[in-house]
């Protein structure tokens, strides 16, 4: 899997959109992006992926650049419970070894301020 | 989206004992699973693969003996932790590929570990 490169942290003010930035130059060409987050001592929350299209959920929205080497995970509205660890990932959906491994590098902590 | 559920949520145990963690899905079928360890302020770490009705698949540096993986059905995956030890103290969490939407996994919540 491609590997990512995220910012270590991040602050946004509550009612504001958080957007959090990732980079995955080696991204192939079946490779999804995939954003999740994790609220201190829970498991990953899934929250959004995309091929290469943008995609819009009830949580985010997610950019995917048209060279589809990096992305940007936008909270339209932060909330003080949106403060957790977000991980961008990259992984093969269908097919080859790495089918359903996701590899977590260290994520972004987006902390939410009232 | 799919459930995944975890039991216990927090064990602790003493030295030397040996420990079963279960991961079950509860509205759908996973023929995969995979098995996470999360140390304090650090990120997650793939420890195994687990493929129903067959051997799991080992992340290198992982001991197959000391993290036993049974995966007997298609909702229910164990790790057993053998012979704890106080390092082995750690936050373990278990996904499964979520069928709907296809593409991505659910995480159940975790069980905290702790081996005195």
């Amino acid at each position: 899997d491609a590997k990512t490169t995220q910012p270590p942290s991040m602050d946004c003010a509550e009612g504001r959109a958080a957007n959090l930035p990732c980079n995955h130059s080696t991204i192939s060409g079946n490779e999804y992006v995939y954003w999740y987050r994790q609220i201190h001592s829970q498991g990953p929350q899934y929250i959004i992926h995309g091929l290469k299209n943008n995609e819009t959920n009830e949580m985010a929205s997610l950019i995917i650049t048209e060279d589809r080497k990096s992305s940007t995970l936008i909270l339209p509205h932060a909330t003080l419970r949106d403060t957790a660890v977000y991980y961008c990932i990259v992984s093969a959906s269908a097919g080859g070894t790495s089918y359903g491994k996701l590899t977590f590098g260290q994520g972004t902590i987006l902390t939410v301020h009232p | 989206g799919a459930v995944v559920s975890q039991h216990p949520s927090r064990v602790i145990c003493k030295s030397g004992t040996s420990v079963k963690i279960e991961c079950r899905s509860l509205d759908f079928q996973a023929t995969t699973m995979f098995w996470y360890r999360q140390f304090p302020k650090q990120s997650l770490m793939l420890m195994a693969t687990s493929n129903e009705g067959s051997k799991a698949t080992y992340e290198q540096g992982v001991e197959k003996d000391k993290f036993l993986i049974n995966h007997a059905s298609l909702t229910l995956s164990t790790l057993t932790v053998t012979s704890a030890h106080p390092e082995d103290s750690s936050f373990y969490i278990c996904s499964a590929r979520d069928p709907n939407p296809p593409g991505h996994r659910a995480f159940g919540p975790g069980t905290r570990l702790t081996v005195l």
